[in-house]
């Protein structure tokens, strides 16, 4: 079964910094996509960004750009110049085929000011 | 990206009582929704996969008789909680699958406060 792991509990930086949070996921397919979700306090999951697997460039979203790293399994979610309103729990999902999604454990992001 | 409505968005009912949660994908069709509990601090906990036009996919340990899905029309489904307790008191969110050529991608609804008495 394919797992993914979010091994930042909690992170915190200060506004206008860059910060980086990990995810590392188990699959022996070749062929999947990898999300990164944010849940502000109001609790609306929001999508943040999407890869294909199959597609050797790294996604980005306006500040939101991601290190997909296939062979490591590893897809970390980079946020350039953090914005107060970045501050949120941010889960990572594995989606394969017709199957449910896969969610990490999530990391609580604060932006302090 | 694609909107999925859900409501209510709060709903305090008497123990015992039902509660009907209403998803609604707004600008694409969804064969496939999905209902999720979480609860405080904790990841999403899928608890089934709704197929319109099908019966839903109860993922194990969830009781499909007290959580009854219904999934009548591609940007429809509904779960109804019956003979609610205090302890089916949790935060329940529903996405819907936009599986068109191009994309796979799950999109949520604001989700549903559900408090039992």
């Amino acid at each position: 079964a394919q797992t993914v792991t979010q091994s930042q509990p909690e992170m915190s930086v200060q506004e206008a910094e860059t910060v980086t949070l990990s995810c590392t996921y188990d699959t022996s397919e070749s062929n999947y996509y990898l999300f990164w979700y944010k849940q502000p306090p109001s609790r609306q999951m929001i999508l943040v960004i999407r890869q294909e697997a199959y597609k050797q460039q790294n996604a980005t979203e306006n500040r939101f750009s991601v290190n997909f790293q296939k062979a490591a399994k590893s897809f970390s979610l980079k946020i350039s110049d953090s914005q107060l309103g970045d501050t949120a729990m941010y889960f990572c999902a594995f989606l394969q085929g017709a199957q449910k999604l896969v969610f990490g454990q999530g990391t609580r992001l604060t932006i302090n000011p | 990206g694609a909107v999925v409505s859900q409501h209510p968005s709060r709903v305090i009912c008497k123990s015992g009582t039902s509660v009907k949660i209403e998803c609604r994908s707004l600008d694409f069709q969804a064969t496939t929704m999905f209902w999720y509990r979480q609860f405080p601090k904790q990841s999403l906990m899928l608890m089934a996969t709704s197929n319109e036009g099908s019966k839903a996919t109860y993922e194990q340990g969830v009781e499909k008789d007290k959580f009854l899905i219904n999934h009548a029309s591609l940007t429809l489904s509904t779960l109804t909680v019956t003979s609610a307790h205090p302890e089916d008191s949790s935060f329940y969110i529903c996405s819907a699958r936009d599986s068109g050529r191009y994309t796979d991608t799950q999109y949520f609804g604001p989700g549903t406060r559900l408090t039992v008495l």
